[in-house]
């Protein structure tokens, strides 16, 4: 079975970094696209960016350029999403989907999402 | 890149067809048969539901379709049933440099 598995929910300060991991099992991790989508409380989907395990290729959402980095380790088919400075406004939950490689551009399936709560 | 304009919410009775629009630019929608469509239950992670514009994946009930025309592509969902009550976001393709943009989300209502 093709599974996307998150790590669990973190509670940080303001300022303070921040590494979320996305697990990839039951198929070959490194020929798909992995993405990260942001969901603030009460609103809609935001694509972040989409990195490729195989060679680490990876492409940002002007919005969350420079905000974020999106790093993978092939090895232990994992991909990561990480704040060096996190804002409240970055409270949110984020998902991780897989994307095929080739011209085919959705997502599926989707990681349980992992909730981010940046509080003082 | 803004976000693709879907309706608010859409509510319909059961077995009736709702469908929901997703307005774009010809950078996005108009520009590529890459739209694809995501059904999201309260609490839990988007499901794929419909991929490059009309196509469903495996397991996903032939009462969903999807098409386009110009920069609006839309979903429909035929026969109404009790448990397609979710919020559903569209999403498109948008070149290499912003590859990808969501929809803002339509709720749909079974009444």
């Amino acid at each position: 079975e093709v599974q996307l598995v998150q790590s669990g929910a973190e509670v940080k300060k303001p300022g303070e970094s921040l590494k979320i991991s996305c697990k990839g099992s039951g198929y070959s991790f490194t020929s798909y696209w992995i993405g990260w989508v942001r969901q603030m409380p009460g609103k809609g989907l935001e694509w972040m960016g989409i990195i490729y395990p195989g060679d680490s290729d990876t492409r940002y959402s002007p919005s969350f350029q420079g905000q974020v980095t999106i790093s993978a380790d092939k090895s232990i088919s994992t991909a990561y999403l990480q704040w060096s400075s996190l804002k409240a406004s970055d409270t949110a939950m984020y998902y991780c989907a897989r994307r095929p490689s080739g011209y085919t551009n959705w997502f599926d399936p989707w990681g349980q999402g992992t909730l981010v709560t940046v509080s003082s | 890149q803004s976000a693709l304009t879907q309706p608010r919410s859409v509510s319909g009775s059961p077995g009736q067809s709702v469908t929901i629009s997703c307005t774009g630019t010809s950078s996005d929608v108009g520009g590529y048969n890459y739209v694809s469509w995501y059904q999201q239950h309260p609490g839990k992670a988007p499901k794929l539901m419909i991929y490059d514009v009309s196509k469903r994946p495996s397991g996903v009930p032939d009462r969903f379709s999807g098409s386009k025309s110009g920069n609006t592509a839309s979903l429909t969902i035929s026969g109404l049933q009790a448990e397609d009550e979710a919020d559903y976001y569209c999403c498109s393709y948008a070149g290499s440099y912003t590859p990808y943009v969501f929809g803002t989300g339509t709720k749909v209502t079974v009444l």
